[in-house]
């Protein structure tokens, strides 16, 4: 089973929509996580952290259910610049090791 | 601030040639590691550096070499390119909690 299992997308959105998309993580022992956005062709740069039940900033909203291991990502008021892949990495403490999936795709129309 | 730095960022290489990818980092960091990502892919851990000193393999470490200079330092170095070595390939580094990447190298094997 992948450590991450996010749905690829993509998620095409009128700007000013309200999108969400989730990644289910296979290890129990994951305590925090963090959302990484990539746009084309760039580097993967930190959108959020989580380490409790959830986080939230400005637009961006990260809910965690540790129940059923999975961490959402809710964009309210979508912008175009938005627009990218979004990557969910979990941690299961000081020394793990990034695992990426291949993220979910926003595009965001006008 | 530097972050992380990352030479070349272009290169062609012709089939059986050899280079080193450069990567540094001015954030202390203990965890160094190299990435490569082909299109609609995620990344793909090739190798490691959990501290100083020490190196590990990564889901795809066939055909690569890497070298942890010092603390700051972490290059890749392909012996023998191959076509299928084409690819962008990104450097990161990790504190406690989330990793900052370089800006990548789009490397072309011809």
């Amino acid at each position: 089973r992948k450590e991450v299992e996010q749905d690829p997308g993509p998620f095409n959105v009128p700007e000013g929509a309200t999108v969400a998309f989730n990644c289910t993580y296979s290890n129990s022992a994951s305590q925090s996580f963090f959302w990484y956005r990539q746009d084309c062709r760039k580097e993967p740069k930190l959108l959020m952290s989580v380490y409790s039940s959830g986080n939230e900033d400005g637009r961006f909203t990260a809910q965690l259910n540790r129940a059923s291991q999975y961490i959402s990502l809710l964009i309210r008021d979508s912008k175009l610049s938005d627009s990218a892949t979004y990557l969910c990495v979990p941690s299961s403490g000081g020394s793990y090791i990034p695992t990426f999936g291949r993220g979910t795709s926003l595009i965001v129309h006008p | 601030n530097a972050g992380v730095t990352q030479t070349p960022k272009f290169q062609v290489l012709k089939t059986g040639q050899s280079m080193t990818l450069q990567c540094a980092q001015d954030m202390n960091h203990n965890s160094m590691y190299w990435y490569r990502q082909d299109p609609g892919m995620g990344l793909r851990l090739i190798y490691y550096s959990a501290s100083e000193g020490t190196t590990d393999k990564g889901e795809v470490p066939n055909g690569y070499n890497v070298s942890r200079l010092n603390k700051r330092e972490f290059s890749l170095r392909l012996e023998s390119a191959a076509p299928s070595q084409t690819s962008v390939y990104f450097c990161a580094s990790r504190g406690k909690a989330e990793a900052f990447f370089g800006q990548g190298t789009r490397l072309t094997v011809v």
